[in-house]
């Protein structure tokens, strides 16, 4: 149980085009689900904390108009790349709170997208 | 501020060869701390955790003891095989941040 899945695992665009990632929850409902970065060989940096219904709260230095989260689902958050430039290539790694648990530091996590800008 | 540092790698051991990785926590309380494990092409996975003091966490042969004096929560194992070849995150969480620290993660390859 507790299984979240990622698409795509990996894309690759040109800059200046936008791409989307989707994180589903595949057998809970998650109310709240995270957006990580991860850079080469530094630690899982958290990006923004998307709540079904309600806009997301973004992390100091993440530019929303950039980094477009929905979620629209309680099984569903997309994040959005616009205009997507090298810099933002990188491993882009989602996580689920399931909604039934009372434990607000399980999280579930996604594969990975790992996302390259030519 | 949170933050959380564990030992860089990679790290590299013969099979049955003891295993610590090492990580260590700034709070300003008493957070939640975890072990995560990351498989070639797979997410994190909850490896162990601890939410007080002197816990220790243990699961699949792997244990981790809270130190609050230490401020540690290092990751042991008496005998790795080949399958622990995986990537580990140490992280911490506080109530009230709402959401998790990681370290820069530790990769483990174990040969036979």
């Amino acid at each position: 149980g507790a299984v979240v899945s990622q698409h795509p695992s990996r894309v690759i665009c040109k800059s200046g085009t936008s791409v989307k990632i989707e994180c589903r929850s595949l057998d809970f409902q998650a109310t709240t689900m995270f957006w990580y970065r991860q850079f080469p060989k530094k630690s899982l940096m958290l990006m923004a904390t998307s709540n079904e219904g309600s806009k997301a709260t973004y992390e100091q230095g993440v530019e929303k108009d950039k980094f477009l989260i929905n979620h629209a689902s309680l099984t569903l958050s997309t994040l959005t790349v616009t205009s997507a430039h090298p810099e933002d290539s990188s491993f882009y790694i989602c996580s689920a709170r399931d909604r039934v648990s009372r434990r607000t530091d399980t999280q579930y996590f996604g594969p990975g997208t790992r996302l390259t800008v030519l | 501020g949170n933050s959380v540092t564990q030992m860089e790698g990679p790290v590299t051991l013969s099979e049955e060869a003891f295993l610590t990785i090492n990580c260590t926590y700034t709070a300003t309380g008493y957070p939640s701390l975890f072990w995560y494990v990351q498989y070639p092409g797979e997410g994190l996975q909850l490896l162990l955790k601890a939410t007080k003091a002197d816990d220790k966490g243990s699961n699949k042969g792997f244990e981790a003891t809270y130190r609050k004096e230490t401020t540690s929560f290092h990751l042991e194992k008496g005998s790795v095989q080949v399958s622990d070849s995986a990537v580990y995150f140490c992280a911490s969480y506080q109530t009230g941040a709402n959401n998790l620290f990681f370290g820069t993660g530790t990769r483990l390859t174990v040969i036979p």
